[in-house]
């Protein structure tokens, strides 16, 4: 099975400023698709970006964008002039070909004022 | 209204006890997902369906059951609930278009078991 890491359980950043969040995968395919997804309080999944692994181009969603490293298996999202909207959990996803999505284990944003 | 909905958005019940959680999508999406979100594993796919009819274990299906008789609707049923069943349950749905890429989720069901 596939797996989906994220090693950031927490994560902060001044409002106005820019921040990282990482996101490796394991897979043996080689077409795929990746996915951010945002979790605020209120906890309705929303998709913020996603990637589809035969594109070399990373993703961009207004302040949204993904470095996207194949051979690394690595699917990072950086979040540009972060508000204090941002704040909330995010979950890196991966889906194979078939219909299974599997999630990471999500990193929460702190927006700092 | 369109779009996707559970129900019961919230539900206690008693160890031993069946419940069943209702997924709704007024999309005719082909495929429905059930998914169960706990504190240190994120989401993880308990079934899903492809068609009305048509239904297929995930990661964790254990002590789930599910079924698809008409395309818009996807119950879960827990037959005899436990206290790990104790969740946060989403149901998700997607078209079956190859471009489909987007799951869409309903709000959430949080299901406490004591």
């Amino acid at each position: 099975a596939q797996t989906v890491t994220q090693s950031q359980p927490e994560m902060s950043v001044q409002e106005a400023e820019t921040v990282t969040l990482s996101c490796t995968y394991d897979t043996s395919e080689s077409d795929y698709y990746l996915f951010w997804y945002k979790q605020p309080p209120s906890r309705q999944m929303i998709l913020v970006i996603r990637q589809e692994a035969y594109k070399q181009q990373n993703a961009t969603e207004n302040r949204f964008s993904v470095n996207f490293q194949k051979a690394a298996k690595s699917f990072s999202l950086k979040i540009s002039d972060s508000q204090l909207g941002d704040a909330a959990m995010y979950f890196c996803a991966y889906r194979n070909t078939g219909n299974q999505f599997y999630f990471g284990t999500g990193t929460s944003l702190t927006v700092i004022p | 209204d369109a779009g996707i909905t559970q129900s019961p958005r919230y539900k206690i019940t008693e160890t031993g006890r069946q419940v069943t959680l209702m997924c709704h999508q007024t999309w005719s999406h082909s495929y429905m997902f059930w998914y169960r979100q706990d504190l240190g594993h994120g989401l993880r796919l308990i079934y899903y369906s492809a068609a009305a009819d048509i239904t297929d274990k995930g990661e964790v299906p254990d002590g789930y059951v599910v079924s698809r008789s008409k395309t818009e609707n996807f119950p879960l049923t827990l037959e005899s609930a436990t206290r790990s069943q104790t969740s946060v349950y989403f149901c998700a749905s997607r078209g079956s278009a190859l471009e489909s890429y987007e799951q869409y989720f309903g709000p959430g069901t949080r299901l406490t078991v004591t």
